[in-house]
């Protein structure tokens, strides 16, 4: 059973830098693209980006300046880190697993979501 | 557009059959796929596809698609399916995921 398992500091002060990791059990990381989506309280799924194993990534562009993306495949896991965050940013981060075919793209598993709250 | 538009609130009575709608230039390229989410839980795939249903979700989800619109149709409504449901796609010309806003299911 595929599982993923996420990570990292729940509370930051604006200007910090956000960093989360989700570590992968039970499958490889190899030919799916691993993702970052946030829920800012009361509202919709929004979209951060994504990375494969061998480290591409994919970024919103709202979030591009700020944010990085890194694979570490021997671990099995991914990170992410956005830098300069402000209250905007305080949200629900879950970290998901991307199934790309060539008609389809969705999300098959999900991280436990990791609340994040920014305030001074 | 890139985005997906979906309508923020449906409400279905018990046991008849609700059909939440998404609808974006997305889909006409790549098919919608359709989450469930619970209060204070990840969501959960429940229909990918044309009509693709993960192991363990009721047939009483399905899914279509025509043109530009994606639709979820849950028939015979539990309470169980008060959630909120979302959409997403990828934007092919710009190669980013994409996301309807969420619509909130009441089952009355």
């Amino acid at each position: 059973q595929v599982q993923l398992q996420q990570w990292g500091a729940g509370l930051l002060k604006p200007s910090e830098t956000l960093s989360l990791t989700c570590g992968v059990n039970g499958a490889s990381l190899s030919g799916y693209q691993w993702n970052w989506i946030r829920q800012p309280p009361g509202k919709g799924l929004e979209w951060i980006g994504e990375i494969n194993h061998g480290g591409d990534t994919n970024y919103n562009p709202s979030l591009k300046s700020r944010v990085t993306f890194t694979v570490d495949t021997s671990k099995n896991q991914f990170s992410l880190k956005l830098s300069s965050v402000t209250a905007a940013d305080t949200a629900v981060y879950y970290c998901a697993r991307l199934r790309p075919t060539v008609v389809i793209q969705y999300f098959d598993r999900w991280g436990q979501g990791t609340p994040v709250t920014v305030s001074s | 557009s890139s985005e997906l538009t979906q309508d923020p609130a449906v409400s279905v009575a018990l046991g008849q059959t609700v059909r939440i709608t998404c609808q974006g230039d997305s889909l006409r390229r790549y098919y919608a796929s359709w989450y469930q989410q619970k209060p204070g839980q990840a969501p959960i795939l429940v229909i990918y596809g044309k009509n693709n249903r993960p192991s363990g979700i009721p047939d009483r989800f399905s899914g279509s698609s025509s043109g530009n619109t994606a639709s979820l149709t849950i028939t015979g409504a539990q309470a169980d399916d008060e959630a909120d449901y979302h959409c997403n796609s990828r934007d092919s010309s710009t190669n980013h995921v994409v996301f309807g806003g969420g619509t909130k299911l009441t089952v009355l």
